[in-house]
């Protein structure tokens, strides 16, 4: 079947680390995004990729970096600059405007 | 600045009701939305969606309106489960950069709760 499958599903960082969210989709999509979501609060985007070798910053960037090497994978590093990590991450991708977004089952980052 | 935000945080209905969610947005340039239904963990899942260019939209007992006159959209859940219960989020949809993808914002979510 297709789909996005993220891991790991739970993750623990210490402070000071980086820590890589996997991201890989198998729907043969041009474009993949990365969100944040907080407890009680929608979906923020972080960092989306149109084509393979491109991406482009959302609205809370700071603190995160991404590539696209693959078309299929779209991994997102928490670097430490990011000073409240503790959050559910989504990933998801698109063929087009037309039909909107496959989401990821999501990773939840927590810092220890 | 651009919000797609929604009226009620929580809703509790009872099992067999009819549930409606609303959802307003800011946008006059928003053209397509989607409603997403979130369970606890998990990721958003596709519900139904309008473009601006209708009215209403059915579903399997499902329903969204849109008012663009007010800029309001609904959803409207038909003969409510337990299964139902989750967070609901509207999203608009928007180009990104004049290409063919687009960027979702989504809404703070409202959470639907159906007892028994």
């Amino acid at each position: 079947d297709g789909g996005i499958t993220q891991s790991p599903k739970y993750l623990f960082r210490k402070e000071g680390q980086n820590v890589t969210l996997s991201c890989e989709q198998n729907l043969n999509h041009d474009a993949m995004y990365w969100y944040r979501q907080d407890p009680g609060q929608g979906l923020r985007l972080i960092y989306y990729s149109q084509i393979v070798n491109d991406f482009q910053k959302g609205d809370i960037a700071e603190g995160y970096s991404v590539s696209r090497e693959k078309k299929e994978s779209f991994p997102l590093t928490v670097t430490s600059a990011q000073k409240n990590p503790t959050a559910f991450y989504l990933c998801a991708s698109s063929i087009s405007r037309r039909y909107g977004y496959t989401f990821g089952s999501g990773t939840r980052l927590t810092v220890v | 600045g651009e919000s797609v935000g929604l009226h009620l945080p929580t809703l509790s209905v009872q099992e067999g009701d009819n549930s409606i969610i609303n959802c307003a947005y800011s946008n006059s340039a928003s053209d397509y939305f989607i409603w997403y239904k979130q369970e606890s963990g998990k990721g958003p899942q596709f519900i139904i969606d309008i473009r601006s260019n209708m009215d209403k939209r059915q579903g399997q007992r499902v329903t969204v309106l849109l008012n663009k006159t007010v800029k309001h959209l609904s959803l409207q859940i038909a003969a409510t489960q337990p299964g139902d219960s989750a967070v609901y989020f509207c999203a608009d949809f928007s180009s990104l950069q004049g290409t063919s993808y687009g960027k979702l914002t989504f809404g703070q979510g409202t959470i639907l709760t159906v007892h028994p």
